[in-house]
């Protein structure tokens, strides 16, 4: 069975300063592997996906994740967060389309700090 | 481009009481559709999932229904609702054929049963 866990729950983080919410997966099969962002009382956006290819995904938002086969994760990654990027991250496994439903994480509430 | 609309956007039903809510996408054929819930504070949980008109797998027991009575509408029902009903409800569709199983969402219904 396919399942994500995202390790933490909440994280404060400064505006200027790097981020890194991680993604941990388990998934029998090469895995197809996204992160989604919401702002609250709103629907989910893709901020990036990974599904072959080089390991490291750009996204939008100035937003990036490695995928690390070896570790079974897909960390995200900013340089620099800005006030505008509070908001909760969820990471999701999936197999190909129509080939069956994606797993999401519980998901990172991200608050950044002025 | 495709869209995805959902209504009503906030609800407030009594216990006991029938709901209905609607998804539409427009702008792609034969897409899989998903119904998923967000309690307050929590991650997403898959309730149905569709990969054809009349084609509708439950991922949840409870007292939800759904169906999908045209290619590109969705439509999620109760008979009566229970409390622990309230919650943010979110439709999205994904692509039918192609590479990856990536979600759109739509923006949410709240639904709050007093």
């Amino acid at each position: 069975a396919q399942s994500v866990t995202q390790p933490d729950i909440h994280i404060t983080v400064s505006e200027g300063a790097s981020l890194e919410l991680r993604c941990n997966y388990s998934y029998g099969a090469t895995p197809y592997l996204f992160w989604y962002v919401q702002s609250p009382g709103q629907g989910l956006q893709l901020l990036l996906k990974y599904f072959s290819g080089d390991t490291l995904v750009q996204g939008i938002k100035g937003f990036e994740a490695e995928f690390k086969r070896s570790q079974s994760s897909f960390n995200l990654r900013k340089p620099s967060v800005h006030w505008s990027d509070a908001a909760e991250y969820f990471c999701a496994v999936g197999p190909g389309a129509n080939a069956g439903k994606s797993t999401f994480g519980d998901g990172t509430t991200l608050t950044v700090k002025p | 481009s495709q869209t995805i609309h959902q209504w009503p956007a906030t609800l407030v039903q009594p216990v006991g009481s029938p709901l209905s809510l609607e998804c539409t996408v427009e702008g792609t054929s034969n897409p899989n559709l998903y119904w998923y819930r967000q309690a307050a504070g929590r991650g997403l949980q898959l309730l149905f999932y569709s990969v054809g008109i009349g084609q509708i797998s439950s991922e949840v027991p409870q007292n939800l229904s759904a169906s999908r009575p045209q290619d590109r509408q969705f439509i999620l029902s109760s008979k009566k609702l229970l409390l622990s009903d309230s919650g943010f409800y979110l439709c999205a569709w994904s692509p039918g054929t192609g590479v990856t199983s990536e979600q759109f969402f739509g923006p949410g219904t709240r639904l709050t049963v007093l």
